[in-house]
């Protein structure tokens, strides 16, 4: 069955340095894949897309990268802030355009 | 700004009650999804909708149904509600993708129901 994982154990790391979160993927082989913060008690909220033919996608401090050889994409902050804690979910797309969430990975950046 | 609203923020229901939540968005959209959300389970899709009167299931449709009579409004049912349908339910609309074209979902703020 599909399978997507995310780190379940909390991301902590000091104000300043750069975020790095992982989801990884089986037996999926999604056309498209996508970022969302999520904040206590609410809805999570898009940040990013990314298509299988793209390796890479920017925008302002965040990066996502998308490797399906791997079956992995990596999702960068920069220069993070305390309002950057949150929790990140990643979602796979395939040719239905519904998206399958991974559960989500929290992140603490700390002052 | 796309703007999706759920009726109630929190809910307090007994169980064997009828519960009703409510949906509603304002961008015109025709899909609409109900989720479930649990402590180390994720997101889970209940049902979604592609246009009015539609419906599709989708992981974990057990216990609910739903309705869509107007393309703004998408309801949540819990015909007879049980302690295990205790959790946070999220509703989301987006545009259709078409071709190339993927839009993402948004979300409304949740609706935190307690079945005692």
């Amino acid at each position: 069955s599909q399978k997507i994982e995310q780190n379940s154990e909390a991301l902590n790391i000091q104000e300043g340095k750069t975020a790095t979160l992982t989801c990884n993927y089986t037996n999926y082989s999604p056309a498209y894949l996508q970022w969302y913060r999520q904040d206590p008690g609410r809805g999570p909220v898009f940040l990013l897309l990314i298509r299988e033919n793209e390796k890479e996608k920017r925008k302002e401090r965040l990066k996502v990268t998308f490797d399906t050889t791997l079956k992995q994409s990596l999702f960068h902050i920069t220069a993070s802030q305390p309002a950057d804690s949150a929790t990140y979910l990643c979602a796979l797309l395939g040719g239905s355009y519904i998206p399958t969430f991974g559960r989500g990975t929290s992140l603490i950046v700390h002052p | 700004d796309v703007k999706v609203t759920q009726s109630s923020r929190y809910l307090v229901k007994r169980t064997g009650e009828k519960v009703f939540l409510e949906c509603v968005q304002d961008m015109d959209h025709e899909n609409m999804f109900w989720y479930r959300q649990d402590p180390g389970l994720g997101l889970r899709l209940i049902y979604f909708s592609y246009d009015v009167k539609m419906k599709e299931k989708g992981d974990i449709p057990e216990g609910y149904s739903v309705s869509r009579e107007k393309k703004e409004r998408f309801s949540l049912i819990l015909e007879s509600a049980s302690t295990n349908q205790t959790s946070m339910y999220l509703c989301a609309s987006k545009a259709p993708g078409q071709g190339t074209r993927v839009n993402e979902q948004y979300f409304g703020p949740g609706t935190r129901l307690t079945v005692t």
